[in-house]
């Protein structure tokens, strides 16, 4: 079992429509990343989490430190959205900077 | 203020060549790391650095080589590339001190081919 898991896999939406993306992890955490990667293109931090709530413009991110778990929220979905993300957990108490990735979320967001 | 700084960002080898990924960063961060990405698995941790002149292993290090002669710099040896070594590398730079949170920061990435 992954440490960190994500659901969807893929997901294809209508412009305008609201996204959930959820994350899971198994490991005690220091913090939660939500990533953003465009096809081709470079990774970019869209959030760093310890716990509750935060938000960017259209974009929410929410976690649950007792449950283990987070997800991103996407309101009013837009073609520019098309991303993969990606969740990563930094874990708790390692030597090194510690960051265990999830496998993406491919989003596509259609006109 | 650049960031993180990735070259080349495309690159084929054919087996048994070697080459060198080049990372840079301008944000005076101790912590560097290279990550490797491949379809279907999460990025994973080939080596890392927590300062100049020290490097270590990651979860993948055969086949690679790094060096941190200097803050800024933290480039990529591949000694004899093989076509298993195919993928997405990614430099990352934070400012990771082991009690503290520090935002990832990525370089653009460097697609590797190798036939």
């Amino acid at each position: 079992k992954n440490e960190v898991e994500q659901s969807p896999q893929n997901l294809t939406a209508q412009e305008g429509e609201f996204i959930t993306i959820n994350c899971s992890y198994s490991v005690g955490i220091s913090a939660l990343h939500w990533l953003q990667q465009h096809p081709g293109g470079g990774i970019v931090s869209l959030f760093m989490l310890s716990s509750g709530k935060k938000k960017h413009g259209r974009l929410i991110a929410t976690i649950n430190i007792q449950e283990k778990h987070s997800s991103l929220h996407i309101t009013a979905s837009h073609p520019r959205d098309s991303a993969v993300y990606i969740c990563a957990v930094r874990e708790l108490k390692t030597s090194y900077d510690k960051v265990i990735f999830g496998p993406g979320t491919s989003l596509s967001v259609i006109p | 203020n650049a960031g993180v700084t990735q070259t080349p960002k495309f690159q084929v080898l054919k087996t048994g060549q070697s080459m060198t990924l080049q990372c840079a960063q301008d944000m005076n961060h101790e912590y560097m790391s290279w990550y490797r990405q491949d379809p279907g698995m999460g990025l994973r941790l080939i080596h890392y650095s927590v300062g100049a002149g020290i490097t270590d292993q990651g979860e993948v290090p055969n086949g690679y080589n790094v060096s941190r002669s200097t803050t800024e710099d933290f480039p990529l040896r591949l000694l004899s590339a093989a076509p298993s070594q195919t993928s997405v590398y990614f430099c990352a730079s934070n400012s990771w001190s082991g009690i503290d949170n520090s935002p990832l920061h990525f370089g653009n990435g460097t697609r590797l081919t190798v036939t």
